[in-house]
């Protein structure tokens, strides 16, 4: 089985403080993706990664960025926390092929106080 | 632009067969995909259409119409687990998927 999984399930942080959220897959995926989920508005992509060192914005990259030093762990960072970044944040992976199959950890609830 | 549309609530009985409609625009497309997520869990893969036509995977079905820029999503037999939410996604060019707003599917007894 694909296992996906994020450093923390809860986390708080305080205004401006500098936030880093960590994922990990264990299937050799080569694509990776940070999504944030708040209520009605779905999943929305805030980076993606295809390949180790590669990322492309999404469509919400404003206030984060991303690292992808090794194949298997994809990081976002928060360079500055803000309260509107509080949110459900969820990682996910694909294999490289045409289908669109994710496979997704189980979230992090990040609160900015 | 690329978007898509899916009911925000759907209600049905248990036993019945529930149809959750996505329609989306796009410029570029590959496939549209389901996924199920339950509250506070991750969201799940239930299925892939790259092609028109019906695909089943169980109680759990997905239709494409490319012509139609126009899918669903089938379930059939409902159980009370089915109460979750579902999310149809489609890939378009390159690497990234859009996700809709999701359904809030609800099966009573």
């Amino acid at each position: 089985d694909v296992k996906v999984t994020q450093s923390s399930r809860y986390l708080v942080k305080r205004t401006g403080e500098k936030v880093f959220l960590e994922c990990v897959q264990d299937m050799d995926h080569e694509n990776m993706f940070w999504y944030r989920q708040d209520p009605g508005l779905g999943l929305r992509l805030i980076y993606f990664s295809y390949d180790v060192k590669m990322k492309e914005k999404g469509d919400i990259p404003e206030g984060y960025s991303v690292s992808r030093e090794k194949k298997e762990r994809f990081s976002l960072i928060l360079e500055s926390a803000s309260t509107n970044q509080t949110s459900m944040y969820l990682c996910a992976s694909r294999s490289g092929g045409p289908a669109d199959t994710q496979y997704f950890g189980p979230g992090t609830r990040l609160t900015v106080l | 632009g690329q978007s898509l549309e899916q009911p925000s609530e759907v209600t049905a009985v248990e036993g019945a067969i529930v149809q959750i409609n996505c329609t989306y625009q796009t410029s570029g497309f590959y496939g549209l995909s389901w996924y199920q997520q339950h509250d506070g869990g991750a969201p799940t893969f239930l299925s892939y259409n790259a092609l028109d036509g019906l695909e089943e995977t169980g109680r759990f079905s997905s239709f494409l119409s490319r012509s139609d820029s126009y899918g669903y999503l089938l379930l059939q037999e409902l159980q009370m687990k089915d109460s979750a939410s579902y999310f149809c996604a489609y890939r378009g060019g390159g690497f990234k998927t859009i996700f809709g707003a999701g359904t809030r599917l609800f099966v009573k007894a």
